[in-house]
């Protein structure tokens, strides 16, 4: 198995709304990554998780609250988010932080009116 | 700080002609440079990478990308395109540790028939 599944493919949400996305990997991959791609650009890193514990953070604003509550899994918090952040939120893993291959999920497509 | 160019945002080809995406790097060492790409509604997937070991690197799918350190150049080529290829090719550069990649803007092929 070596994919990355993210779900929901698609999200819809209002300012005011509380959503999660979701990002699994059994590939024993023990880094996690968010980015965030917004509509023809380059995805942008927001976090690395390494080993269960943060060891990036891009500077993202405190309405995006990532989680990852075991070496499998990787969730990502939303809150009172605005209509500037819809974009496609992307996950990826590789082995370790200093494994160069990554290994991306197909996405969330996030929209927030 | 290392930065990657992709020096041309759409190439237009038609099907079994030679496809050349160009890309430069900045780097004050010698860097970690890959090349994703990313089809339609998809995640993105590691094409090739240059680590040093040889300055001629073959990937997936019959690319291949040729690593210039005079022309600090790191362009992407395969001698036959086909039209599965069409999709988004992001030139990628490792910044430092933890993985941490900073992708290029984007360069969209398109093969015609």
């Amino acid at each position: 198995d070596t994919e990355v599944t993210q779900t929901p493919k698609h999200l819809v949400m209002g300012m005011t709304n509380k959503k999660s996305l979701k990002c699994e990997q059994h590939m024993g991959h023990r880094a996690m990554y968010w980015y965030k791609q917004k509509a023809k650009k380059p995805p942008e890193l927001m976090f690395v998780y390494s080993y269960e514990k943060l060891s990036i953070n891009e500077s993202v604003p405190s309405r995006f609250s990532p989680e990852c509550p075991n070496s499998s899994l990787l969730n990502l918090h939303l809150h009172a988010l605005q209509p500037e952040d819809s974009a496609l939120y992307l996950c990826a893993s590789s082995y370790d932080r200093v494994t160069e291959k990554l290994f991306f999920g197909s996405g969330t497509q996030l929209s927030v009116l | 700080a290392q930065s990657v160019t992709q020096l041309d945002s759409h190439v237009s080809v038609s099907e079994g002609t030679p496809v050349l995406l160009r890309c430069n790097y900045s780097s004050s060492y010698s860097p970690s440079l890959f090349w994703y790409v990313q089809h339609p509604n998809k995640g993105l997937q590691l094409l090739l990478k240059y680590t040093s070991a040889a300055t001629l690197v073959k990937g997936i799918n019959g690319f291949e990308a040729e690593f210039k350190k005079s022309e600090t150049s790191f362009h992407l080529t395969k001698p036959s395109a086909h039209m599965s290829d069409a999709a988004e090719y992001f030139c990628v550069v490792r910044a430092g540790g933890g993985n941490k990649l900073t992708f290029g803007t984007g360069t969209q092929l398109k093969v015609e028939l």
